[in-house]
């Protein structure tokens, strides 16, 4: 089945500083790939709609700025989240799809443990 | 525009059956059901795209009413290993394709 590799899976940052998690689809091309946050016991709140070769799109509320999304090729996607805070201190997880996602739903990386201290 | 999952939480005995119902203010393209184990990525159970349609693989199956865009989620003789939290995801049409948001979670505890 289709695989997401996301890394790093757990990182401890700085108050100030810039973290940056990946996101690749191993063995299938993914033109779009979404990137979601859960806080504790709570559910995935969509950030952005990752497309390659152009802007992500941003949920509302989300910041643009802060949140950095590239997705350069077809396989990756990355998120920079800019200046962390600790209240950003999240666990951040992509997902994509692979041939037809009506049949076979999305594929979730494994996630990103971000603490910010 | 989150559906609205119900109950919050289920505590069943092992071989006990149980429903989680998801239902949304919105037009849907379809409806995803995924598991999530304590600190793991969602895992893909099933997805439902026509009204009425209904699906099921094993002990776990699923029905979607289009029209009341609702979805519901059915275990039956249930494992210690249902134990997690289940989300619905609706996915809509949005600009530039499709996205899909989640409902908040049910979480199911089943003990043996």
């Amino acid at each position: 089945g289709a695989v997401v590799s996301q890394h790093p899976s757990r990182v401890i940052c700085k108050s100030g500083t810039s973290v940056k998690i990946e996101c690749r689809s191993l063995d299938f091309q993914a033109t779009t790939m979404f990137w979601y946050r859960q806080f504790p016991k709570q559910s995935l709140m969509l950030m952005a709609t990752s497309n390659e070769g152009s802007k992500a799109t941003y949920e509302q509320g989300v910041e643009k700025d802060k949140f950095l999304i590239n997705h350069a090729s077809l396989t990756l996607s990355t998120l920079t989240v800019t200046s962390a805070h600790p209240e950003d201190s999240s666990f951040y997880i992509c997902s994509a799809w692979d041939r037809d996602k009506d049949r076979y739903g999305y594929t979730f990386g494994s996630g990103t443990r971000l603490t910010v201290v | 525009q989150q559906p609205v999952q119900s109950p919050q939480a289920v505590i069943l005995r092992e071989g006990e059956d149980a429903v989680i119902n998801c239902s949304s203010s919105k037009a849907l393209y379809s409806v995803h059901w995924y598991r999530q184990k304590h600190g793991e990525a969602p895992v893909f159970l099933m997805i439902l795209l026509k009204g009425g349609e209904q699906k099921g693989h094993d002990k776990i199956s699923a029905s979607f009413n289009e029209k009341k865009q609702q979805s519901s989620l059915y275990l039956t003789a249930s494992q210690l290993s249902y134990s997690g939290t289940y989300f619905c995801g609706t996915e809509i049409i949005a600009t530039g394709g499709f996205k899909t948001i989640f409902g908040a979670g049910t979480r199911l505890f089943v003990k043996a």
